[in-house]
């Protein structure tokens, strides 16, 4: 099992810019969700998605896009990259939709210029 | 609204004990707890569920007040491994999102 795995590991990119980050699990968990962190501010949702098909806003979801065609995969784009979106990104997946453990993934530093 | 975690940071000499407090100002149905090393991933600890007892591992437990909306981690006897920031996330219960904290600092040394 390879758990939770994200890539790219670490990205620049520059304003304007549009790219995805990839998340995949192979733990066959309905539950995923995207959280960025940043200096100071803890673990912040973006998007999360209950199964494939669905997804929903979590507490900052602008400038971000998911969709979850797949169990197994849960892309996040940006569409046009700004400063304010430099930080660590974190896919996660749980089995439960409530109460269950979040399984993370090892994370994707971005830094956008 | 992001529960709030105290202190946030702690030094601790090996051995000793340390209280990591988390509270929220919704009603709540579960309290996570993971932490996370430097460059690292956070890493699941334990979950404390509405109605729930209790729960611990090793050294380190923790309790969930529901009337108060509160949960607190024990880390006990510590060890150097313990050193990290310690993030408790916060479930409502009514939607499948959890919140997490700020996060507290803590450092053990020798």
């Amino acid at each position: 099992n390879a758990g939770v795995t994200q890539t790219p590991k670490f990205q620049v990119l520059k304003t304007g810019q549009s790219m995805t980050l990839q998340c995949a699990q192979d733990m066959n968990h309905e539950y995923m969700s995207w959280y960025r962190q940043d200096p100071g501010m803890g673990l912040r949702l973006i998007h999360y998605s209950v199964g494939a098909g669905i997804t929903d806003q979590g507490e900052v979801p602008n400038g971000y896009n998911v969709s979850r065609s797949t169990t197994e995969d849960f892309p996040l784009r940006l569409l046009s990259a700004a400063p304010s979106q430099t930080s660590v990104y974190f896919c996660a997946s749980s089995y439960s939709f409530v109460g269950g453990e979040q399984f993370f993934g090892p994370g994707t530093r971005l830094t956008v210029l | 609204q992001q529960p709030v975690q105290s202190p946030q940071a702690v030094i601790l000499r090996e051995g000793e004990d340390a209280v990591i407090n988390c509270s929220s100002s919704k009603a709540l149905y579960s309290v996570h707890w993971y932490r996370q090393k430097h460059g690292e991933a956070p890493v699941f600890l334990m979950i404390l569920l509405k109605g729930g007892e209790q729960k611990g591992h090793d050294k380190i437990s923790a309790s969930f007040n529901e009337k108060k909306q509160q949960s607190s981690l024990y880390l006990t006897a510590s060890q150097l491994s313990y050193s990290g920031t310690y993030f408790c996330g916060t479930e409502t219960g009514t939607a499948s999102k959890l919140t997490f904290g700020t996060g507290t600092r803590l450092q053990v040394t020798l």
